[in-house]
């Protein structure tokens, strides 16, 4: 596709279940990342792949959350025992290469709502 | 540490009225900076960025933002506000040394008015 895609664009569960989010990115672009945007504030940064180097996962807020990538192609973050405050929107983006003069593209992000 | 802060959390401005959302940021290397655009359920849309190149930088939708490092600010402004413009800003900043990571700002919602 165009631009960045993200699946589901909505999810609701139970606390204490696993989920699992979806990206994929644009077609040719190196870098991929994942961010949390809870209600009404910024984006906060959870990780950072390039190509085959190892990620960055500084952003990452807990060892429930993890992420994988294959390649250059999709990612998938994974929130395990999810609690309440884990709701928030969780955008991907991707760019051509790494450097932080390289614009981002967004997707539309995936709503998780945690009951 | 690179930081960013949006002066304003809320602008309401009247359509065809001038749009001025502020951002100042810090950072120790030379800075890229950027404004990003969110619309209701949908993903960041970059408006415009600035990479050490012209300090003005136009951007699109009739946006632009100058870098001013005496300042350390980097405003966006529009000259005449539509409808279609209400939405979330998001002023942006990374530098050599963080490399792709992103400070996000809080963001500026952005109300226009008949």
């Amino acid at each position: 596709g165009a631009g960045v895609s993200q699946s589901p664009s909505n999810k609701v569960t139970e606390k204490g279940k696993d989920v699992e989010l979806r990206c994929d990115p644009i077609s040719g672009h190196t870098a991929l990342y994942w961010y949390r945007q809870r209600l009404g504030q910024g984006l906060e940064f959870l990780i950072y792949f390039q190509g085959n180097s190892a990620p960055d996962k500084s952003g990452l807020p807990s060892d429930r959350f993890s992420a994988e990538r294959t390649g250059e192609s999709v990612s998938t973050l994974t929130i395990q025992r999810t609690q309440q405050e884990d709701s928030a929107v969780y955008l991907c983006a991707s760019s051509l290469g790494p450097g932080g003069n390289q614009p981002q593209h967004f997707g539309d992000g995936t709503r998780l709502s945690i009951l | 540490a690179q930081s960013v802060t949006q002066l304003d959390s809320h602008v309401s401005v009247s359509e065809g009225t001038p749009v001025l959302l502020r951002c100042n940021y810090s950072s120790s290397y030379s800075p890229s900076l950027f404004w990003y655009v969110q619309h209701p359920n949908k993903g960041l849309q970059l408006l415009l960025k600035y990479t050490s190149a012209a300090t003005l930088v136009k951007g699109i939708n009739g946006f632009e933002a100058e870098f001013k490092k005496s300042e350390t600010s980097f405003h966006l402004t529009k000259p005449s506000a539509h409808m279609s413009d209400a939405a979330e800003y998001f002023c942006v900043v990374s530098d050599l040394r963080t490399a792709s990571k992103l400070t996000f700002g809080t963001g500026t919602r952005l109300q226009v008015t008949l």
